[in-house]
């Protein structure tokens, strides 16, 4: 069965500080990991996919299969990063996505 | 980019009603929309998959006669959630895969649903 794992309901940090959303998941095939950011009032939105292998806004996010982690990370936090994350799985091919219960960011001035 | 309009926003009905949310794809044709349920700081719930031109296929656990999907064209797909109660209050969000780009699905603003 597929799972994704956000350990933290709440991540807050400052200004300027480095920051890590992490995320875990089970999958007996071969995935595909997605980050979604949903800021406040507006839809969920594609921030990243791992086979992009692209910084979107300052974030990054590695595929480690060893580990089978997908943690998001940005070197320094902004204001406006402050937002829902969301990490998904789907199988490779597939439309279909498992989501994770989300972290809220929250970005202290 | 692709945009999928979700309608209504917001909505209140009394108990025993039923309420349709209408989901488009705007500027483009979808042949798969999803349905999710995403309760008050929790995750998205997939609650279905629906697919133009053919039934709708429910995840484990959702009441097919409670929640009616139809997906008559390549741009609507609606849900009907059936004689509502206030355990059915809820956010419904829709999405659509396009197939094309390379996002896995593209989403709606989400419908608030209140049964009082």
């Amino acid at each position: 069965a597929q799972r994704v794992t956000q350990p933290e309901k709440l991540l807050s940090v400052f200004k300027g500080a480095p920051v890590e959303l992490k995320c875990n998941y089970s999958y007996s095939g071969s995935p595909e990991l997605f980050w979604y950011v949903q800021y406040s009032r507006q839809r969920l939105q594609l921030l990243l996919r791992h086979i992009s292998r692209e910084s979107i806004k300052g974030f990054t996010a590695d595929l480690n299969k060893g580990e089978t982690s997908f943690h998001l990370k940005k070197p320094f936090a902004q204001e406006e990063d402050s937002a829902m994350y969301y990490c998904a799985l789907g199988g490779a091919g597939s439309y279909q996505l498992t989501f994770g219960k989300g972290t809220k960011l929250s970005v202290i001035p | 980019g692709a945009v999928v309009s979700q309608h209504p926003s917001w909505v209140i009905c009394k108990s025993g009603t039923s309420v349709k949310i209408e989901c488009r794809s705007l500027d483009f044709q979808a042949t798969t929309m999803f349905w999710y349920r995403q309760f008050p700081k929790q995750s998205l719930m997939l609650m279905a998959t629906s697919n133009e031109g053919s039934k709708a296929t429910y995840e484990q656990g959702v009441e097919k006669d409670k929640f009616l999907i139809n997906h008559a064209s390549l741009t609507l797909s609606t849900l009907t959630v059936t004689s509502a109660h206030p355990e059915d209050s809820s956010f419904y969000i829709c999405s659509a895969y396009i197939g094309t780009d390379n996002q896995p699905q593209h989403f709606g603003d989400g419908t608030r649903l209140s049964i009082l």
